[in-house]
């Protein structure tokens, strides 16, 4: 099956700096998602992306599908952005339609004030 | 608040209990999933559900019962368990089961004692 690693596995910046966290996988997706977990477990939706650049205020995301990576961007770092990030990749198809959302390992962004 | 609701939130438990997790989503979708999320590793897809019909059922010990009995409720069923069924469990709604959007809940924190 389709294999997802992050990198890198732990991240500390100051506020203010920019960050980029990766996302490899091993075959081809058809579809990807990153989601930031919050300390108390919840998994927040950040970008739902097959191909191609998505922004959302100071987040964006870029997936190149025939190179088999995302990227996810940060700028201008908050605190409140610290937390474990997650990309995860729809696998094969299944035959009554449901197929597996393979998780990476993540990777842990500290904000420093 | 992403649509999908997860009680209790926190659940210690001794192995010989049985107890119920509960989830709920009110985005009007299809699909319903749980998944397992141990310490230090990645997410593990359990159990999905494809308009009320168990479609994934990913080696899980049969300690673990799943149960759907409409498109916007998931229960599973926890007894006998062992102290390495800690975990948080999360469960997560989508559109249907191909390649859509997974929305997930505040997730259940279970300590088996």
């Amino acid at each position: 099956g389709i294999q997802v690693e992050q990198s890198p596995p732990d991240l500390i910046l100051q506020e203010g700096a920019n960050s980029t966290l990766r996302c490899n996988f091993s075959d081809s997706v058809n579809n990807l998602q990153w989601f930031h977990q919050n300390p108390w477990g919840q998994l927040i939706n950040l970008f739902y992306i097959p191909s191609g650049t998505k922004q959302n205020g100071r987040l964006s995301a870029t997936t190149v599908a025939t190179e088999r990576y995302s990227l996810l961007y940060i700028s201008s770092s908050q605190t409140t952005d610290s937390g474990v990030y997650f990309c995860a990749a729809h696998g094969e198809i299944k035959i009554q339609g449901a197929q597996k959302l393979v998780f990476g390992q993540g990777t842990r962004l500290t904000i420093n004030p | 608040e992403t649509g999908v609701t997860q009680t209790p939130r926190h659940l210690v438990m001794g192995m010989t209990n049985k107890k119920s997790l509960k989830c709920e989503q009110h985005l009007g979708h299809n699909a319903m999933y749980w998944y397992k999320q141990s310490a230090k590793k990645p997410l593990e897809l359990m159990f999905v559900y494809n308009f009320k019909e168990q479609t994934e059922n990913n080696s899980v010990p049969s300690r673990f019962s799943p149960e759907c009995p409409n498109s916007s409720h998931l229960f599973l069923h926890l007894h006998t368990l062992q102290p390495e069924d800690s975990a948080l469990y999360l469960c997560a709604s989508s559109l249907r089961g191909g390649f859509y959007e997974q929305y997930f809940g505040p997730g259940t924190r279970l300590t088996v004692t």
